[in-house]
């Protein structure tokens, strides 16, 4: 049910920006882009979402390219806290449904 | 505001027995939804319920049930316990998780671990 596509991992400079793609081809127009990271199997933690515009909150930013066919978050600051597994995620949001498909996700991995 | 809480947190059955897990959304949320984590599958949508309704249903066998209380509560149930339903079983909230944009916040998991 994955409709998207990262790439399995990446490396980073700590301090260095981390830039995490994402492809979402098949979006459609009610879909918004998510993303969550997961740290050592706790629970996913929120990061920020976006529907067409890019986006900016105090964690990241997301860049959404104009035919919303792939997007970009990044981490401006990378620090070794950062190192987790980042997911990508299409929600439909469709009144009465609720489903968030999940894909492999990227690892992320922050190196000192 | 408490985030999302999820009991036990670690549990050990054997083969064919049945399990419950808790889970507890945030003050307000309505919608609770379930996800299955293994390392083969990776996270897969259980179900979700929104006012002590099953809203939607992810592709797992009828083993699997769930149900929510009128306090947005929820639990959810495996019969007949197998060796591959061992896995990280995430609870997540939500205000309502319908129309627009209703980010879900996970809980930390119950790891259940079938002998």
């Amino acid at each position: 049910d994955a409709k998207t596509t990262q790439p399995p991992s990446m490396d980073c400079a700590e301090g260095r920006a981390a830039n995490l793609p994402c492809n979402h081809s098949t979006i459609s127009g009610n879909e918004y882009v998510y993303w969550y990271r997961q740290i050592h199997s706790q629970g996913p933690q929120y990061i920020i979402h976006g529907l067409k515009n890019n986006e900016t909150n105090e964690m990241a930013s997301l860049i959404i390219t104009e035919d919303r066919k792939s997007s970009t978050l990044i981490l401006p600051h990378a620090t070794l806290r950062d190192t987790a597994v980042y997911y990508c995620i299409v929600r439909v949001a469709l009144y009465n449904f609720n489903k968030f498909y999940f894909g492999s996700g990227t690892k992320l991995n922050v190196k000192p | 505001k408490a985030g999302v809480t999820q009991t036990p947190r670690y549990l050990i059955k054997t083969r064919g027995q049945q399990v419950t897990l808790s889970c507890s959304p945030i003050s307000g949320h309505r919608s609770v939804s379930w996800y299955q984590q293994t390392p083969g599958q990776g996270l897969q949508f259980l179900f979700e319920y929104f006012s002590e309704t099953q809203r939607n249903k992810g592709n797992f066998p009828g083993r699997f049930s769930g149900r929510q209380f009128s306090n947005s509560r929820s639990e959810m149930n495996v019969s007949t316990l197998e060796l591959g339903d061992s896995a990280l079983y995430l609870c997540a909230s939500s205000l309502n998780g319908g129309q627009g944009a209703n980010e879900q916040f996970f809980g930390p998991g119950t790891r259940l671990t079938v002998l």
